[in-house]
């Protein structure tokens, strides 16, 4: 079965640092999401993407914060200036035009 | 916005019990309402969903319920194991727009032998 896979599972930056988190969705998928988790919180919502381009941010998506679809087949976020904050799993998902997301396993992103 | 409240945040049951998660929502825009179950480290595996035009959804020991008006909804894990053991999240989300997901605040299930 099809699977959100994302690259690295595990990424630790110094404050400051650009840092780039790589997902592949699933093949068929047209709608494409970023969700963030700090340890031991619930899972929140950064940004939607849709037809190349965004369709909906959260208040935590600020300028620091961008995503692209560079081919036809990865989503990236990219956090320009890390700050300690940041300090999160991120997730990637993906959906058809069916409401059902499904998830990635994830990259722990470590701001030292 | 969406809040999504998801009560309670532990819930320890024995081995062939049942067990209820509740969410509440309040964004009456909100008709699709998915269950998420995260075991450690891992990502959220889908595991029920219901659309607001059903009450009610089963799937083999999982049930979900859903009382629009009162803007609630409910998992039912009947018939635990240990296997269960996991953190649940609630969600809920519009259709339309980006349809994102504003989840609950997690439960944490422990299944004891």
């Amino acid at each position: 079965e099809p699977e959100v896979t994302q690259t690295p599972s595990h990424q630790v930056t110094q404050m400051g640092q650009e840092v780039i988190l790589r997902c592949v969705p699933i093949s068929n998928h047209l709608y494409f999401y970023w969700y963030r988790q700090i340890l031991g919180q619930k899972v929140e919502f950064l940004v939607s993407f849709y037809n190349n381009e965004i369709s909906e941010k959260s208040e935590i998506f600020d300028d620091q914060f961008s995503v692209e679809r560079p081919d036809g087949s990865n989503f990236t976020l990219k956090i320009r200036s890390t700050k300690l904050e940041d300090s999160a799993m991120y997730f990637c998902a993906s959906r058809t035009d069916r409401s059902r997301q499904f998830f990635g396993p994830g990259t722990r992103l470590t701001v030292l | 916005g969406e809040n999504v409240e998801q009560h309670p945040s532990t819930l320890s049951v024995q081995e062939g019990d049942s067990a209820v998660i509740k969410c509440t929502y309040s964004d009456s825009a909100s008709n699709y309402f998915p269950w998420y179950k995260q075991e450690l480290g891992k990502r959220p595996q889908l595991i029920i969903d219901i659309r607001s035009n059903v009450g009610e959804k089963k799937d083999q020991r999982i049930a979900v319920t859903l009382n629009k008006t009162a803007k609630h909804f409910s998992l039912h894990i009947t018939e635990t194991q240990p296997e269960d053991s996991a953190v649940y999240f609630c969600a809920a989300s519009p259709t339309g727009g980006g349809n994102k997901l504003t989840f609950g605040t997690g439960t944490q299930l422990k299944v004891e032998l």
